[in-house]
């Protein structure tokens, strides 16, 4: 079965470092998303992202993040200076059509900022 | 304002009993609901899924879930539970065509002997 794969799966990084994560969503999917868990909260949406730009994005996703699809394959989350409340698990998710019913979710990159 | 509620969040049952997840939501249009399970160094993988018709839905690996819209209510069931099953569960509620899911905290099973 296609999946969505996310590297790093774990990433340490210093306070007011940029970091990237990276995702390659599913060959033929359109749609693509960026969810994140804090540890002990809900997983909550940051963005979705569709033809080359944001489609939407919730209150958490401030102008320190931004989102690329540089290349045919990869989607990328940006974050431009951590903080140590940014330290969650970020799940990237991508869909054929955008029907929040078909959402393919990769293994999740867990951010710790120190 | 959209919610949900997983007010468990650690179970642990033996191997071979029934399970029970609840979940309640706060939606303000008819939601679409659904389960995730995410297994250790896996994705979250959906398991069923409610958007309309029968309110008892059956989904993978032998678990159900019904909704019920007068306690709005969307609990997870399996009638006997396996070692395999340990995981955490998530679950979500959505509008159709809508960007997001909104999802709870999770509960973790833990299986025994």
């Amino acid at each position: 079965e296609p999946e969505v794969t996310q590297t790093p799966s774990h990433q340490v990084t210093q306070m007011g470092q940029e970091v990237i994560l990276r995702c390659v969503p599913i060959s033929n999917h359109l749609y693509f998303y960026w969810y994140r868990q804090i540890l002990g909260q809900k997983v909550e949406f940051l963005v979705s992202f569709y033809n080359n730009e944001i489609s939407e994005k919730s209150e958490i996703f401030d102008d320190q993040f931004s989102v690329e699809r540089p290349d045919g394959s990869n989607f990328t989350l940006k974050i431009r200076s951590t903080k140590l409340e940014d330290s969650a698990m970020y799940f990237c998710a991508s869909s054929i059509n955008g029907d929040n019913e078909k959402l393919f979710f990769g293994s999740g990159t867990q951010l710790s900022v120190l | 304002a959209q919610s949900v509620t997983q007010p468990d969040i650690h179970i642990t049952v033996s191997e071979g009993a029934s399970l029970e997840l609840r979940c309640n939501y706060s939606y303000g249009a008819t939601p679409y609901l659904f389960w995730y399970v995410q297994s250790p160094g896996q994705g979250l993988q959906l398991l069923l899924k409610y958007f309309s018709g029968d309110t008892l839905v059956q989904g993978i690996k032998g678990f159900e879930a019904e909704f019920k819209r007068s306690q709005s209510s969307f609990n997870l069931r399996k009638p006997s539970v396996h070692w395999s099953d340990a995981a955490e569960y998530f679950c979500a509620v959505g509008a159709a065509g809508a960007n997001n899911l909104f999802f709870g905290t999770g509960t973790r099973l833990t299986v025994i002997p």
